[in-house]
């Protein structure tokens, strides 16, 4: 059974920083892309970034470039997100799941698996 | 970026009642789209793929259809589990924009 568990999340002041986690197990780590998708409260689905296997690629969502780093250690089969200078609008479930890709001419991505997520909370 | 646009934004109906969801994209992204159910507390849950390939273990009363920049989710026959949020998203690109949302009230 695929299980991803985040944790992390909590309440931070603006400006702060947080270490996202997810441990990851049921399926072989190294071998997927990963990914955050965040959502704030009462608001809809934002993937936040994206990292290939060996680490080697990442992207992210320009509302976060700069300021968050994904990051990923095979070896413990876990996913990271280290984010530096929080905002209020930062404020969200943050969701670490996993990527497949579908198609010949072109990869498409779908996140088949999700962790239930941790709240972050950026507020003075 | 492409923006993903969805409606109804909100869609009342009845157990047994046939649903159609609408997604549109701003530009052509031939079938390159998702659906994902999300139920309040939980995280989403992958339905559709290449906008109409279920996937595994979702029930077939979900079908989903359309190319180019109009989709839609269709559940034919409501069942108590299925009033949630439902997603439309972008696949093949960063960002992987989502659609605004479309919940689905009794």
């Amino acid at each position: 059974e695929v299980q991803l568990v985040e944790s992390g999340g909590g309440l931070v002041q603006p400006g702060g920083s947080l270490r996202l986690s997810c441990p990851a197990s049921g399926f072989t780590f190294s071998s997927y892309w990963m990914s955050w998708v965040r959502q704030a409260p009462g608001k809809g689905l934002e993937w936040v970034a994206n990292i290939k296997q060996d680490g080697s690629e990442k992207y992210y969502v320009d509302s976060v470039k700069g300021r968050f780093t994904i990051s990923r250690d095979n070896a413990k089969n876990s996913l990271y997100l280290q984010m530096n200078s929080l905002r209020a609008e930062d404020t969200a479930v943050y969701y670490c799941a996993r990527v497949s890709f579908w198609g010949v001419v072109v990869s498409a991505a779908i996140f088949d698996y999700w962790g239930q997520g941790t709240l972050v909370t950026v507020s003075s | 970026d492409i923006q993903m646009t969805q409606s109804p934004s909100s869609l009342s109906a009845s157990v047994g009642d046939r649903v159609t969801i609408t997604c549109r994209a701003s530009q052509s992204i031939s079938n390159y789209l998702s659906w994902y159910q999300q139920k309040p507390g939980k995280a989403p849950k992958l339905l559709i793929y290449a906008a109409s390939s279920l996937q595994s273990g979702v029930p077939s009363r979900f079908s989903g259809s359309g190319s180019g920049t109009d989709f839609t989710l269709t559940i034919s026959s409501l069942q108590p589990e299925d009033f949630a949020t439902y997603y439309c998203q972008l696949s093949y690109s960063v960002p992987y924009s989502f659609g605004q949302g479309t919940k689905l009230e009794i």
